[in-house]
């Protein structure tokens, strides 16, 4: 692959349901970070996976948010019991390695009613 | 000290113009100062990046001015075109290469 995917592009889901994105990272690539941007603002750091390392969950909003990565590549990023304040647009980005360019994906776009 | 605060917030400017985009940090551990562009439903793409060992960086049209006394930094768009209406965002990082992220600006050139 070219550069880093994600699906789905869009979402659409009821409140209090669970949601699951996706990210696939670009091969080779040690570090991956998942980021929330709401509308017109800014990226809001969620969460950072090294290599091995113990995650950085420093920026999770809330214990209904988790993610994953498997296998040191792909990973997901689980929502639990939706409000209307996470929609959003959830954004990953993968990198090399420490120091390097962060390379993101197109994003999921997600909308909770 | 983990702000990155970014003026303006939107911009406009005619074709050939010269916008100025605006960051000042307050970490001085922040060694590693990048710009990012995003276009409408994409993600965001590295444009241009100044560590503070210089006070000017330019490739292409784009240029980084650095004031490490100030700790400010700006980007400046030579000549631009419709092309480059986009969201721009500063970020700074210090040795563990954490993004801290402005809010960014929005930048629409008119024809």
């Amino acid at each position: 692959g070219a550069g880093v995917s994600q699906s789905p592009s869009n979402k659409v889901t009821e409140k209090g349901k669970d949601v699951e994105l996706r990210c696939d990272p670009i091969s080779g690539h040690t570090a991956l970070y998942w980021y929330r941007q709401s509308l017109g603002q800014g990226l809001e750091f969620l969460i950072y996976f090294q290599g091995n390392s113990a995650p950085d969950k420093s920026g999770l909003p809330s214990d209904r948010f988790s993610a994953e990565r498997t296998g040191g590549s792909v990973s997901t990023l689980t929502i639990q019991r939706t409000q209307q304040e996470d929609s959003a647009v959830y954004l990953c980005a993968s990198v090399l390695g420490p120091g390097e360019t962060q390379y993101f994906g197109p994003g999921t776009r997600l909308l909770v009613l | 000290q983990q702000q990155v605060k970014q003026s303006p917030q939107s911009l406009i400017v005619q074709k050939g113009g010269i916008p100025i985009i605006n960051c000042a940090y307050e970490n001085t551990a922040f060694d590693y100062f990048p710009w990012y562009q995003q276009f409408p439903g994409k993600g965001p793409a590295l444009l241009i990046a100044i560590r503070p060992d210089v006070s000017e960086k330019k490739e292409g049209r784009f240029t980084i001015s650095f004031n490490k006394s100030a700790k400010q930094f700006s980007l400046h768009i030579m000549d631009s075109q419709p092309g480059d209406s986009a969201t721009y965002f500063c970020a700074g990082a210090g040795n563990n290469r954490k993004l801290i992220w402005g809010l960014g600006t929005s930048l629409a050139v008119n024809p």
